[in-house]
């Protein structure tokens, strides 16, 4: 049984430029969230979705979006990158509403 | 922002001794959860904790809940090498319980 799994695990790119990450949730899952996580912090919500609709979102910028496909897989897009945006961003699974969560490894993502 | 702050930040003890992780936040929450990160990659959630609920056990692991006190406590016993990790609580809001919000982490290291 497959886990939550994310790609790629490491990215470099300049600022500016545009980059997508993908996740594929646990099998049986139907909920994706998106989290990023900053070096010594713990993760921030980005947002969520489920039935390919954005349920919930984060403090963040118009930048950052997503989508979710109908085998309920996601991307997430960050444009017009900024140092900033460098960090290590989680992609987590649950099935419905359930409030327990299960994480991938992460992609890493740093902005030169 | 984050809502949680935990604490300590870091803590180091013996294999087989008990350690203690604290967590606090400030809003009113529908539950609250741990979870452990091994060298900065992917989340596995420990136990999930309800606003009703007081105190759950989970093999080694017992958390208990003050909502008055908008506390948490996470002990673990019997330490192993293997806990050596860094542990996060994570609230789940009124509305929408799976937008968690993390605090930022304890690092946990298990001397042998």
């Amino acid at each position: 049984d497959a886990g939550v799994t994310q790609s790629p695990t490491h990215l470099i790119k300049t600022r500016g430029q545009q980059v997508t990450l993908r996740c594929s949730p646990k099998s049986g899952h139907d909920t994706v969230s998106w989290y990023q996580q900053a070096l010594g912090q713990g993760p921030q919500f980005i947002f969520q979705y489920y039935e390919e609709e954005e349920r919930q979102r984060g403090n963040f910028p118009d930048r950052f979006s997503g989508h979710q496909y109908p085998n309920y897989s996601s991307e997430l897009n960050v444009n017009a990158l900024l140092l900033g945006d460098s960090a290590l961003y989680l992609c987590a699974s649950s099935f419905g509403l359930n409030e327990k969560l299960f994480f991938g490894s992460g992609t890493q993502l740093s902005v030169l | 922002s984050q809502q949680g702050e935990e604490d300590p930040q870091a803590l180091s003890i013996q294999e087989g001794e008990n350690a203690t992780m604290n967590c606090s936040y400030k809003t009113s929450i529908n539950n609250l959860q741990w979870y452990r990160q091994n060298s900065g990659r992917g989340l596995v959630h420990l136990i999930l904790i309800r606003s009703n609920e007081r105190e759950k056990h989970s093999g080694r692991l017992r958390v208990t809940l003050d909502t008055s006190k908008k506390s948490s406590s996470l002990l673990i016993t019997a330490s192993r090498a293997a806990d050596t990790a860094s542990y996060f609580c994570a609230t789940g809001p009124l509305q929408g319980a799976q937008k968690l919000v993390f605090g930022q982490g304890t690092r946990l290291t298990i001397n042998p």
